[in-house]
């Protein structure tokens, strides 16, 4: 059973920072794994998706990594701002599954 | 020219109630997800229809009954309603062509009373 983690729950930076975001899975027989961004109240929007034959996807500020043998992404956000704010939910599919498994998110706040 | 949307938006109704909340998409996608985001902002997996067909039933009860008249729509019916069904529910939807990426609607509040 796949189980998605991330840490810290919640983190605090000052405008201007670079910044990472921590993603972990258990089962490394992934398809792809998507990260998203959630304000308050809002839906999800679909910020990277990275296929498990990927290294990396970039957009804008924005840098997912993925090591499948290891359990792990990252999402590296450049020159953090204001309206990066929200949480950031990372979320995998597994070869065979059709449902995404999400983390338990963590809760950006940046500081102007 | 919203991708994936739902409605309302927000729901309050009495236990014991039946509710529906529906969702649209017009990406042209083939499957589409229902997911329930708890108090503690946990979004789970309930429901996944390919092509009108049921291909996920995540241990969701009895109570809860998907339904898809066409690829673009996937409504979700609640019988006698519980507390413990307030939560927010997301639809969401994808294709094997795109990766299976997921777009997701704004999702629907549920506050039982």
């Amino acid at each position: 059973k796949q189980e998605v983690t991330q840490i810290p729950a919640a983190l605090s930076v000052p405008e201007g920072e670079n910044l990472v975001l921590n993603c972990s899975f258990t089962d490394s027989a992934i398809y792809n794994l998507q990260w998203f961004r959630q304000d308050p109240g809002k839906g999800l929007t679909s910020l990277l998706l990275i296929q498990s034959s990927q290294r990396e996807q970039t957009s804008g500020r924005l840098n997912a990594s993925l090591d499948k043998s290891s359990g792990r992404s990252t999402l590296y956000i450049a020159a953090s701002q204001p309206g990066d704010s929200a949480t950031y939910l990372c979320a995998v599919r597994n070869f065979g599954n059709e449902k995404l498994t999400f983390g338990t998110g963590t809760r950006l706040t940046i500081i102007p | 020219d919203t991708a994936v949307s739902q409605t309302p938006k927000y729901l309050v109704t009495q236990m014991g109630n039946d509710k529906s909340i529906k969702c649209e998409q017009n990406l042209g996608h083939d499957t589409m997800y229902w997911y329930k985001q708890d108090s503690k902002k946990f979004l789970k997996i309930m429901f996944s229809y390919n092509n009108k067909e049921l291909i996920i039933n995540e241990t969701v009860p009895n109570r809860f009954s998907p339904k898809s008249p066409d690829k673009a729509h996937l409504n979700l019916h609640i019988n006698s309603l519980e507390l413990g069904d307030s939560a927010v529910y997301f639809c969401a939807s994808s294709h094997r062509d795109h990766s299976y990426e997921q777009y997701f609607g704004p999702g629907t509040r549920l506050t039982v009373t």
